[in-house]
């Protein structure tokens, strides 16, 4: 079993919808992270969230507004969102420590597809 | 920028064989840390085992072991007595600091199979 929680597993939108993806994390990590996936490829970087801080963000569109409220919680809002931007959304969370080094933490994914 | 070389698109072994997966990276860095995941079809990222660059001893998690060539850049991950679980995706991985938080930069993976 995963212990960080993604909802929902799968999502169907047109490129007009708004909807939102939900990442959980109960093992008191302060470190989370959004990734996007395609098909045969690794996941690629998009945003860092560290003490509920963005800390990083890898030149993403602004159609993906990422939103943490709460040191257990993070949040991916999406608007207007293109094709290509079906993937699979990967979060992750991590101890911070300095230096660094504390391995992430993956949940199971929500598979997008915008129609 | 830090890249991650993975040259095996796939492998295959059979079960209960031995099968080693290359990687090899880049970075002007002295200390930083390495990863290996695997991603089963069910898309979890699993963390299979991590090495810090300034550890000369080689980490080993159970069937899993690396071979770390700090000079040559190389992190290799060795699977004994495969079995058919391990039949996954495995991406190395390599952690950049930016001092407020860590960054994780994927090889291109390797997709294992592992036969009867």
């Amino acid at each position: 079993d995963t212990e960080v929680t993604q909802t929902p597993k799968h999502l169907v939108m047109g490129m007009t919808n708004k909807k939102s993806l939900k990442c959980e994390q109960h093992m008191g990590h302060r470190a989370m992270y959004w990734y996007k996936q395609k098909a045969k490829k690794p996941p690629e970087l998009m945003f860092v969230y560290s003490y509920e801080k963005l800390s990083i963000n890898e030149s993403v569109p602004s159609r993906f507004s990422p939103e943490c409220p709460n040191s257990s919680l993070l949040n991916l809002h999406l608007h207007a969102l293109q094709p290509e931007d079906s993937a699979l959304y990967l979060c992750a969370s991590s101890q911070v420590s300095l230096g660094g080094n504390q391995p992430q933490h993956f949940g199971d994914g929500t598979r997008l597809s915008i129609l | 920028a830090q890249t991650v070389t993975q040259s095996q698109p796939e492998m295959s072994v059979q079960e209960a064989e031995t099968v080693t997966l290359s990687c090899t990276y880049d970075t002007s860095e002295n200390n930083y840390y390495l990863f290996w995941y695997k991603q089963p079809p069910s898309r979890q990222m699993i963390l299979v085992i991590r090495q810090e660059a300034y550890k000369q001893q080689n980490a080993t998690e159970n069937r899993f072991s690396v071979n770390f060539q700090k000079a040559a850049k190389s992190f290799s991950l060795k699977i004994s007595d495969s079995q058919l679980g391990d039949t996954a995706m495995y991406f190395c991985a390599f952690m950049d600091y930016t001092g407020t938080a860590s960054k994780l930069t994927f090889g291109t993976g390797t997709r294992l199979q592992v036969t009867l």
